[in-house]
């Protein structure tokens, strides 16, 4: 059974940086999309960003695109983010997720639905 | 950007009701509609991809419709466990984006 498992909870302090990694068990991310969605405290879904990570191609969210890195490593099981610059407003819950391809071969298609999805990581930023 | 307009934000129903909740996309994404649930502390749960299909394991009393502009996810015989926040999402172009979410609370 597909599940994505990722990193533990974590506390920073405004500025500084943090990585969230997401490890695929019982499945690998060929030939998927890997999304990063966040949900800031009592607030709804908002896209980050993501990788497809056969090919390395990533998309970023505009609102992010200056202080978001994805990557995944080289036996693509791994998926991660970096978020720089962080501020309390980026306290929140992230989640990453499975995307299936549909149709072509552009990056889009790779991002078809989110499958399955991480249990989520808690990243609070505080003074 | 496309942006995703859900209605009503919230409702109060009872169990065996059916619901309806709606999604309006701001532009024609033809059937790249997504549905998930969600319930406090978890995350998403896919319900519907491509407004229609159903994923695996999801029962049959969800379902939904819809194309271009105007989606919607019907819920018939509504369960205690049905309740839940649900989004919608558009999977036709970058950047992908949510619905605000609709919560469906007990009447």
């Amino acid at each position: 059974q597909a599940q994505l498992v990722q990193s533990g909870a974590d506390v920073k302090r405004p500025g500084s940086s943090v990585k969230v990694s997401c490890k695929a068990s019982g499945t690998s991310f060929n030939n998927y999309g890997v999304t990063w969605v966040r949900q800031a405290p009592g607030q709804g879904l908002e896209w980050m960003g993501g990788i497809i990570p056969m090919f390395g191609t990533v998309s970023y969210a505009q609102k992010f695109q200056d202080r978001v890195t994805i990557t995944a490593d080289a036996s693509k099981t791994t998926v991660s983010l970096d978020l720089s610059g962080l501020r309390s407003e980026d306290t929140a819950v992230y989640y990453c997720a499975r995307s299936p391809r549909y149709g072509g071969n552009s990056p889009i298609s790779y991002y078809y639905h989110m499958d399955v999805w991480g249990q989520g990581t808690t990243v609070t930023v505080s003074s | 950007d496309i942006q995703m307009t859900q209605s009503p934000s919230s409702l109060s129903a009872s169990v065996g009701d059916r619901v309806t909740i709606t999604c309006r996309a701001s532009q024609s994404i033809n059937k790249y509609l997504n549905w998930y649930q969600q319930k406090p502390g978890r995350a998403p749960k896919l319900l519907i991809y491509g407004a229609s299909s159903f994923q695996s394991g999801v029962p049959s009393r969800f379902s939904g419709s819809g194309s271009g502009t105007d989606f919607t996810l019907t819920i018939s015989n509504l369960q205690p466990e049905d309740f839940a926040t649900y989004y919608c999402q558009q999977s036709y172009s970058f950047p992908l984006s949510f619905g605000g979410g609709t919560k469906v609370e007990i009447k």
